[in-house]
């Protein structure tokens, strides 16, 4: 079955405690991206990857790094997690290019409470 | 990518056709419509998308305008599942990156009701 796959779903940290989020794909996609949802701001792109080792800013990449040593693996790292990073994160994936095999297929969610 | 605009909540009996309208005045030529919803707070499904023709599938159906300004989602027979927020999205199709992005407005809640 063609899943993007997050870990942990839920999470409550301390502010300063250095914590990743992964996020796996089986559908050998190029593309791999983060989000965060909050309320009243809506889905907004935090980090995104063409392909291994090719990675780039989104909208609001402040506190977060990425990194895609492997195809399949999108990790999000939050180095010193702040109280504003609670926050509802999604993991998203999608071949590259034109047409409808570029559809991006979102992970379920992981939900991070900062402390 | 175009702005889109979508009422925020509507209503419709379970079993009776949603219909989901869609405004994308300054979309352009190379700009698709895309749809997708979430359930809660799950991640976004995809639906559907189109580029200037109708198009059908399992779960829904797309109807754009000629002038492609506008689309209306359509969910043949809408069950309590099918609650949740809708969102239409115009995206362009690009070879970088960038053409990957998703931009989320703030979708039209559906509600089904017995």
């Amino acid at each position: 079955e063609a899943q993007v796959t997050q870990n942990p779903r839920y999470l409550i940290t301390v502010t300063g405690k250095k914590l990743t989020v992964t996020c796996s794909q089986n559908m050998n996609h190029e593309y791999m991206s983060w989000y965060r949802q909050d309320p009243g701001l809506g889905l907004r792109q935090i980090y995104y990857s063409m392909n291994v080792e090719v990675t780039d800013k989104g909208d609001v990449p402040e506190g977060y790094k990425v990194s895609r040593k492997e195809k399949r693996n999108f990790p999000l790292i939050l180095e010193s997690p702040s109280p504003n990073q609670t926050s509802l994160y999604f993991c998203a994936s999608s071949f590259v290019g034109q047409g409808a095999g570029n559809t991006i297929y979102f992970g379920e969610g992981s939900w991070l409470t900062v402390v | 990518d175009a702005k889109t605009t979508q009422p925020p909540s509507m209503d419709c009996a379970e079993g009776r056709a949603a219909n989901l309208p869609c405004n994308h005045s300054t979309i352009s030529g190379n700009e698709y419509v895309y749809w997708y919803r979430q359930i809660h707070s799950q991640g976004p499904q995809y639906i559907i998308h189109g580029l200037k023709n109708n198009e059908t599938n399992e779960m829904a159906s797309l109807i754009i305008t000629e002038d492609r300004k506008s689309s209306t989602l359509i969910l043949p027979h809408a069950t309590l599942r099918d609650t949740a927020v809708y969102y239409c999205i115009v995206r362009v199709m690009l070879l970088t990156g960038g053409g990957n992005k998703l931009t989320f407005g703030t979708g039209t809640q559906l509600k089904v009701e017995l």
